[in-house]
This record gives structure tokens, sequence and C-alpha cells, in this order.
């Protein structure tokens, strides 16, 4: 299972784009990237999911560039509500295998 | 998406006592997953679980320590026996769902003492 690499935290204010980048050199040709949220004392919720270049849903975008060696989660115009851990996850079996996240910090 | 009833969601036990965590899902589903997160930390899976076959364990838990059943389709049980101190974690179960990927109990928060 290929190895992801992210940042440990991150700050942001309340309106701002938040943008994380995950690394993901080793991804194999049939490996998804999808993205969870964790809040304290919950399980991780799903975000979004993609092979490669770009995907949209009502909460975030995912850009994935044409190697693929790296993915950015996109959340536009954060609120308090999005301080959070932010899983990025490679894989390609129904076995999920969670990094470190970053760990997001939403200030008034 | 699948809706996920964990039981116990949080409990303080006795070192040397064991301690069975129900899962229950309002759907059928093939495979569920047992996660633990230690305090402050990522997801470890423990082991994945699928109705009529013995469950498969990641590498650093055994099924002694941590039994699985998985009597059908909706439902599964954990349970951390002869436990110490250092299993207290948050343990998850989990299922996937097609386009909605995997869902997430909202866990079992264990203290041992």
């Amino acid at each position: 299972l290929a190895k992801t690499t992210q940042p440990i935290s991150m700050d942001s204010y309340e309106g701002q784009e938040v943008n994380i980048t995950c690394s993901h050199n080793n991804i194999a040709t049939n490996d998804y990237i999808t993205w969870y949220q964790q809040f304290p004392s919950q399980g991780p919720r799903f975000i979004i999911q993609g092979y490669k270049t770009k995907v949209t849903n009502e909460v975030a975008s995912l850009f994935i560039p044409a190697d693929r060696k790296s993915s950015t989660l996109s959340l536009p115009r954060v609120s308090l509500s999005d301080t959070a851990v932010y899983y990025c996850l490679v894989h390609n079996t129904d076995k999920l295998i969670f990094g470190t996240g970053t760990r997001l910090q939403v200030f008034p | 998406s699948a809706v996920i009833s964990q039981k116990p969601s949080r409990d303080i036990c006795q070192r040397g006592t064991s301690l069975t965590i129900q899962c229950q899902v309002d759907s059928q589903v093939t495979m569920m997953f047992w996660y633990r997160q230690q305090p402050g930390q990522s997801l470890t899976l423990i082991a994945t679980a699928n109705q009529g076959s013995e469950a498969t364990y990641e590498s650093g838990f055994v099924i002694d320590k941590f039994p699985i059943s998985r009597p059908n389709l909706t439902f599964s049980t954990l349970t951390v026996s002869n436990m110490s101190p250092e299993d207290s974690s948050i343990y998850l179960c989990s299922v996937v769902e097609g386009y909605y990927g995997y869902t997430f109990g909202s866990g079992t928060r264990l203290t041992v003492v």
C-alpha cells in the first residue's frame, strides 16, 4: 500500500480557502485517492475520492496532477466547524490504512 | 449511506477483564473492519471481518487478544481480552459502501484502570 505524507498541522481563518497537499510517490496504477475528515469523539467521515484530474462535490475539491504522485484537498471558505483532522488515503482494495493526518485549526 | 451503531459508547474496565464491543449496521454488508485509535493518534486497522469466515488480522494483532465474531451480514463484535492500561483506546468499526466510501461508527472509548 502506498505511503502518504501530509503536513502535521495547518492553521487558517474563517472565510479562507484551505489547501492540504498529500504526497504519495509510490502510488500504483490501480490506486484511488480518498480523503476523510475526523472530528473529536467521532469516526472519520468520507469527504471525496478521485483517481485523476479534478473532482468536486458540495464540500470540497480534489486536485490530482497527471503523475498522481500528489493530491490536494481544497476546502473553500472554511468555517470554525471545519476544524478537524483530515486524512489522505491511497488504496486499491477494501482495506484502508490511515496515515498521520493533518490537523486543521480554523480561527475566527 | 449505512448507519452504524456501536455499543457501548464508552466504558471503564478493570485490568485483566474483557470487554465485548458490538457493531450493528442498518444494511447488509460483506466486509466489516475494526480499528483502534489511541489518544491523539491516527487509526490502526485491527482486522477485517467477513461473514462466514475467520477474521483476518493485521500485523501486531492476534485472535486470542481481539477475538471477532461476524454471525450475519449486519452485525459484528470485537472483544478486547485480558485488558491492560495499554488497551485504552477508541475502537471503531467500519463498513465499505460503493460511492459513499467507508462509513465509520462513532467509536467505543475504552479506559482500562
